[in-house]
């Protein structure tokens, strides 16, 4: 099985702070990789799908890049609703696997 | 509006099955392969599998293989999770999730808002 890890696991950040969070692969999964975030209690939401591509509604101020191994999720200005966790997800062979989750919450 | 409503929580013994529903509506059923993932408490997303549009096939995670079965009703726009042998460590929440699998891509746009299935003693 793939096995993705994220860093950091957690975060403070404040509004209008630029986010960074970092996903890798333990192997080469070219840009099969999938972005979504969760609030507490509800189900998670797609943000970026094949890395770096923006899904429908989703603010502009999300943007993902990476390939192969290494993949990043940025917001360039935090909003108040971005506090949530993030969780990649690998979708080039099954299972596929999520990362543990990066929780970005308010300094 | 694309929807997909899942069945109510489940409180089941070990040992026992579960069976949850997720029924679409909004968009074309046949068109998208649908997913299952589930989240114990406190902790992360784990991926159990997926089925195909048409329902011949279904992928499930190893450590799944043999307790799970993934169908599809597409005369009622549904689609199954049986899981059997239950153990506390099932204990989760379920989503079912759409995938529109555009080009060679899996994704899943859609999420259900989940089904909370409990296993004790």
């Amino acid at each position: 099985d793939i096995q993705m890890t994220q860093s950091p696991s957690s975060l403070s950040a404040s509004v209008g702070d630029r986010v960074t969070i970092t996903c890798r692969a333990s192997q080469n999964i070219n840009n099969y990789l999938n972005w979504c975030q969760q609030k507490p209690g509800k189900a998670p939401r797609l943000l970026i799908f094949a890395a770096s591509s923006l899904h429908n509604g989703v603010p502009s101020r999300f943007s993902g890049s990476g390939s192969g191994t290494e993949f990043t999720l940025t917001i360039s200005s935090l909003q108040p609703e971005d506090f949530a966790t993030y969780y990649c997800q690998q979708s080039y062979n099954p299972p596929f696997t999520f990362g543990p989750g990066t929780k970005v919450d308010i300094k | 509006q694309v929807q997909l409503v899942q069945s109510g929580a489940e409180v089941k013994t070990p040992g026992a099955s579960v069976n949850i529903s997720c029924k679409a509506s909004g968009y074309i059923f046949n068109n998208y392969y649908m997913h299952w993932a589930r989240q114990a408490p406190g902790q992360g997303l784990e991926w159990v599998g997926m089925i195909s549009p048409s329902g011949a096939s279904a992928i499930y995670a190893q450590k799944f293989q043999g307790r799970v079965t993934m169908t599809r009703d597409t005369s009622t726009s549904r689609v199954y999770m049986e899981l059997s042998s239950l153990r506390s460590e099932d204990t989760a929440v379920y989503y079912c999730a759409r995938d529109p699998h555009y080009i060679y891509f899996h994704y899943m746009d859609v999420w259900g808002s989940g089904t909370t299935v409990t296993v004790s003693s």
